[in-house]
């Protein structure tokens, strides 16, 4: 079975200061990786995933994650946070066969401050 | 606009009582989860199903119940017998298995 570990569970940071979630996995055969966002009182929204391909995925407000095999991460970053990216942020592992199931990671709060 | 409606945003339980979440999609999708989210534990599997009456027990399964007698709805009971049932409750769809989920905006359940 697969898992998922989010290093932080919180990470304070200052309007436009740079940020890394990290999350790790753990699985013995082929993923698929995801960040999911959630703002409070609301449902998750997809973020960004890797499916194949390039590993380095990109989201069309600026976040960015790379897929490294060889140290089961999917480590997400950000290069300039807003005041509105304050949320909590998931990560997820999905393998083939496994009718779809995702597996969340614990979630890591981020916490942006002007 | 499609996606999914989970109904209703806020709900309270009295000890002892069934209670049933609602939760109804217009994507067409296949598959449907339910999740159950406690501060600091991420989400957890409650039942999954991927085709019309047909389902499966997920990672929690204990005290809850689901049907899918119609590919749009996926109702959620939480019975008695779950004995810590306050918490927030989410729905999710999926069209195929690697696409990753579009999620309802969840019922929060407390116990009162």
């Amino acid at each position: 079975a697969q898992s998922v570990t989010q290093l932080d569970s919180q990470v304070p940071v200052f309007e436009e200061a740079p940020v890394e979630l990290r999350c790790n996995y753990s699985s013995s055969v082929s993923v698929y990786l995801f960040w999911y966002v959630q703002y409070p009182n609301q449902g998750l929204q997809l973020l960004l995933k890797y499916l194949s391909g390039s590993t380095l995925v990109e989201s069309i407000n600026g976040f960015e994650a790379e897929f490294n095999k060889s140290q089961t991460s999917f480590h997400l970053r950000k290069p300039s946070v807003h005041i509105s990216d304050t949320a909590e942020y998931f990560c997820a592992v999905t393998v083939s066969d496994s009718w779809g199931k995702l597996q969340f990671g614990a979630g890591t709060q981020v916490v942006v401050t002007p | 606009d499609g996606g999914i409606t989970q109904s209703p945003k806020y709900l309270f339980r009295k000890e002892g009582q069934n209670v049933t979440l609602s939760c109804e999609q217009n994507l067409n999708h296949d598959a449907m989860y339910w999740y159950r989210q406690d501060p600091g534990q991420g989400l957890r599997l409650i039942y999954y199903s991927q085709i019309v009456n047909d389902f499966q027990k997920g990672d929690i399964a204990e005290g809850y119940s689901v049907s899918r007698e119609k590919k749009e709805s996926f109702p959620l009971t939480v019975t008695s017998a779950q004995k810590n049932p306050t918490a927030f409750y989410l729905c999710a769809s999926n069209p195929g298995s690697n696409y990753g989920y579009t999620f309802g905006s969840g019922t929060r359940l407390t116990v009162v």
